[in-house]
């Protein structure tokens, strides 16, 4: 247990939709990033918020948006959902700023299937 | 550009022992990590080094050459268990996100 937790574990929707997945990082810990990874693709990195501000952007479309609260923990939004949507969603977090030296914990994912 | 290379799939006996490579080619560097993914489940972190040499902890190293820009993950007695995908991942100083590869699935076979 990597102390993130992500929920729901799944989620099944329709095209269109919109939907929102959620996270808390580790106590202590003031990065949230967000990853997404297709059936038996590598992970592809989509944002990072620390401390409440938007800290690094990846291939986060612009149908998706996220968000980090004063609790820290942070929200994902997806809308106009896609069949190519259909992912595994993973949130991880670090102790600082997010360096490149800091080590990632990642939640269990939530699991989300466009129909 | 930033590129990182690992095999895409190797296959080992249990018992025995496997090196994984990875190779990368970043701006910057700050660090390589190793994680292990169970099919459908989250990464956990495995290593990570920073300075030239070999990183050891129980059946896992991790070894680091800064001027080849080479890694590699030696797994020894292999278990069942260990199937799953290793993923490399660099740390650049220039930026907060780390760089991914796109894994590699060992199978292990009794």
């Amino acid at each position: 247990d990597s102390g993130v937790t992500q929920t729901p574990k799944h989620l099944i929707t329709a095209t269109g939709q919109r939907v929102t997945l959620r996270c808390s990082p580790r106590s202590g810990d003031l990065s949230v990033y967000w990853y997404q990874q297709s059936l038996d693709q590598g992970l592809q990195f989509l944002i990072q918020y620390y401390n409440g501000e938007e800290r690094a952007k990846g291939n986060i479309l612009e149908r998706f948006s996220a968000q980090q609260f004063p609790d820290l923990h942070s929200e994902l939004n997806l809308s106009s959902l896609e069949l190519g949507d259909s992912a595994l969603y993973f949130c991880a977090s670090s102790v600082g700023s997010g360096s490149g030296q800091e080590t990632q914990y990642f939640g269990p994912g939530t699991r989300l299937l466009v129909l | 550009g930033q590129n990182i290379d690992q095999p895409t799939e190797m296959t080992a006996t249990e018992g025995a022992i496997v090196q994984i490579n990875c190779t990368y080619q970043t701006s910057g560097f700050n660090g390589l990590f190793w994680y292990q993914q169970h099919a459908g489940e989250a990464p956990t972190f495995l290593s990570y080094n920073v300075l030239d040499g070999l990183e050891e902890k129980g059946r896992f190293s991790s070894f680091l050459s800064r001027s080849k820009g080479y890694s590699y993950l030696l797994l020894k007695e292999l278990q069942m268990k260990d199937s799953a995908s290793y993923l490399c991942a660099v740390g650049r100083d220039s930026n907060y996100q780390l760089i991914w590869g796109a894994g590699t699935k060992l199978i292990i076979k009794p």
